[in-house]
């Protein structure tokens, strides 16, 4: 079946910087996106989710863009920290099947 | 109250044993889940409960038996398991209906088979 995927599986990123990581994924009909984070020996933690009408939406320190043309996801991380190290999956839902469906996840490495 | 609270946090047991994953949620979540994840990859859905009643099997092998005795707890029942099973085994929840909202999951089982 149709399933979220990502670009780049390791990504490493100074202190301060800012860090992109991106999903693309193919099913059309997926109306509903999520980002987690996962770190070391512990489940996965809520970072931000969007709804498919929108196109972007801002938390704290984290923004996530939606291009439903392209299909494609992204969570951008501003003023990266070490303890933004861990793996993040994107994931999404459709309304034919309603449950997450995960990405394959991007560990995302700060180098102090 | 924002936790998903997993029991054992480490199981071992052998391929004739018959064991239980326990999860439990006290959010007033009407959906919850149960994941499977192998090392360094994403989690995979095996189940999903709506209001205590199996929405999603996806095509687990029968030798994994889910159970939702009420909307705050969910089992994992475990008999004549392969290696192969060893995993991090997930329990999250939301609010109904599922994949809808945010998924609360909780910290894992890790099981390993001997």
């Amino acid at each position: 079946g149709e399933s979220v995927g990502l670009h780049l599986p390791t990504l490493s990123v100074q202190e301060g910087d800012n860090s992109i990581i991106n999903c693309a994924y193919s099913n059309s009909a997926s109306d509903y996106f999520i980002w987690y984070k996962q770190e070391s020996g512990k489940g996965p933690q809520f970072i931000i989710d969007i709804r498919s009408n929108m196109d972007k939406r801002q938390g704290q320190r984290v923004t996530v863009l939606l291009n439903k043309t392209v299909k494609h996801l992204s969570l951008q991380i501003a003023a990266t920290q070490p303890g933004d190290s861990a793996v993040y999956f994107c994931a999404d839902s459709d309304t034919g099947r309603r449950a997450l469906t995960f990405g394959s996840g991007t560990r995302l490495q700060v180098q102090p | 109250d924002t936790e998903v609270t997993q029991t054992p946090k480490h199981l071992v047991m052998g391929m004739t044993n018959k064991k239980s994953l326990k999860c439990e949620q006290h959010m007033g979540h009407r959906a919850m889940y149960w994941y499977k994840q192998k090392a360094k990859k994403p989690p995979e859905l095996m189940f999903v409960y709506s209001y205590e009643k199996l929405s999603i099997n996806e095509s687990v092998p029968s030798r994994f038996s889910p159970e939702c005795p009420n909307s705050s707890l969910l089992n994992l029942h475990l008999h004549a398991l392969q290696p192969e099973d060893s995993a991090l085994y997930l329990c999250a929840s939301s609010q109904d209906p599922p994949g809808n909202t945010e998924a609360f999951f909780g910290q894992g089982t890790r099981l390993t088979v001997v």
